[in-house]
């Protein structure tokens, strides 16, 4: 079973569309991350989230972390083709290594 | 701007070859990772390291072994690819438990 389970797993919408994408758990966790993958390269960091009920903005990207610190979601508005991408949420593992535990990602198509 | 650097970003070699992944950072990061990722699917740790000769086992059993031998050098090696072995390889490194910063990562073809 996953530890994070994000939907979903495929989206595909045209440019100025709305979209929200989750990523839930049962497991509670201090942080939660969300990076961006473009193709061929790898993800880099969108956010990290650490207190319940969170909410950041960055530009057309609004994140938010649950209140009981076990799911968040990711909502875009107005897509652009330039958001094409997978969409990963990240958590540490258990103890102080820094891993990462990763969902198994949005790919997210947004066309013209 | 990319501060960890992998080679070679492609590479297509046949069965029962040794093989190589090169993976270095400037961070001055302790930690380093590997992670093994299908095309658009998630990333399974296969490798990390705490720091100079240190190395442990990820998450997804691999055949592959690491060094490190040097802080920002973490070489992945493969002593006789298969064709299971097809994927890309990601490595990334950090300090504490900082975000992961990221390798554009190895594709790789084992025919």
């Amino acid at each position: 079973t996953q530890l994070l389970e994000q939907s979903p797993q495929f989206l595909s919408i045209q440019e100025g569309e709305n979209l929200t994408v989750y990523c839930n758990s049962s497991s509670v966790f201090s942080s939660l991350q969300w990076y961006r993958q473009e193709p061929g390269e790898g993800p880099v960091l969108l956010v990290t989230v650490v207190t319940g009920g969170e909410v950041k903005k960055l530009k057309r990207l609004t994140f938010q972390f649950g209140d009981a610190r076990k799911d968040s979601s990711l909502h875009i508005t107005a897509a652009q083709t330039g958001d094409t991408g997978l969409y990963l949420c990240a958590v540490h593992g258990s103890s102080n290594t820094g891993k990462l535990i990763f969902g198994q990602g949005t790919t997210l198509q947004v066309k013209p | 701007e990319a501060d960890i650097y992998q080679t070679p970003r492609y590479l297509v070699i046949g069965t029962g070859k040794k093989i190589t992944l090169e993976c270095s950072q400037t961070m001055g990061h302790d930690k380093m990772y590997w992670y093994q990722q299908d095309p658009g699917m998630e990333l399974h740790l296969i490798h990390y390291s705490y720091g100079v000769n240190s190395t442990e086992k990820g998450d997804l059993s691999s055949e592959s072994t690491v060094s490190r031998i040097r802080t920002e050098h973490f070489p992945l090696t493969l002593e006789s690819a298969r064709p299971s072995h097809t994927s890309q390889y990601l490595c990334a490194s950090t300090i504490d438990t900082s975000p992961l910063h990221f390798g554009n990562g190895t594709r790789l073809t084992v025919t």
